[in-house]
């Protein structure tokens, strides 16, 4: 089974700077992808990032930007410039890749907070 | 267009009653997911329902059940409730095939049990 590790409970940034958000996961899988959500306070998960495990050129959303490590089974998000709507939790998920499927595993989340 | 509607936003029963919850997918959309959001456990699939048909189950006992109407609205029903089923209960659509592969969320319908 699909497991989806996210080792850091809490972060904390200061605006304007950069923080990284770290993610491993396992799978015996070629072809998957995998996400960043963000849940602000108010609950409605927000797709933050895509990548897709066949494609060796790492994601890029504006401010938003990860480090795919397919062998070491990284996954992890950058954020630059960070803002204070960055603050809430964040969710990395992994999907097999299939026509027939769209279970979502995810990590445990990771709080990031975001000082002024 | 609309976004994934979650009804109720909140709502409170005891143990032993049972509960039902609505989703109403993303118009076009003919997959919806159901995931529970508890703090102890995170984020965990229940189900998941294509054009009326269940096609993915999650690891939760039987008085967890759903269903899909062929207007692709979903609902989950959880009967002979119990403490442990009090979490944040959040339902996702998405196109259901392809590389696509999006999920848009609801924002979920708050359970609690007393």
């Amino acid at each position: 089974a699909q497991t989806v590790t996210q080792s850091q409970p809490e972060m904390s940034v200061q605006e304007a700077e950069t923080v990284t958000l770290s993610c491993t996961y396992d799978t015996s899988e070629s072809d998957y992808y995998l996400f960043w959500y963000k849940q602000p306070p108010s609950r409605q998960m927000i797709l933050v990032i895509r990548q897709e495990a066949y494609k060796q050129q790492n994601a890029t959303e504006n401010r938003f930007s990860v480090n795919f490590q397919k062998a070491a089974k990284s996954f992890s998000l950058k954020i630059s410039d960070s803002q204070l709507g960055d603050a809430a939790m964040y969710f990395c998920a992994y999907r097999d890749y299939t026509g027939a499927n769209s279970k979502l595993t995810f990590g445990k989340g990771i709080t990031l907070s975001v000082r002024p | 267009k609309a976004g994934v509607t979650q009804t109720p936003r909140y709502l409170i029963k005891t143990r032993g009653q049972q509960v039902t919850l609505s989703c109403s997918p993303i118009s076009g959309h003919r997959s919806v997911s159901w995931y529970q959001q508890t703090p102890g456990q995170g984020l965990q699939f229940l189900f998941e329902y294509f054009s009326e048909t269940q096609r993915n189950k999650g690891n939760f006992p039987g008085r967890f059940s759903g269903r899909q109407f062929s207007n692709s609205r979903s609902e989950m029903n959880v009967s002979t409730l119990e403490l442990g089923d009090s979490a944040l209960y959040l339902c996702a659509s998405s196109q259901g095939r392809g590389r696509t592969g999006e999920l848009f969320f609801g924002e979920g319908s708050r359970l609690t049990v007393l």
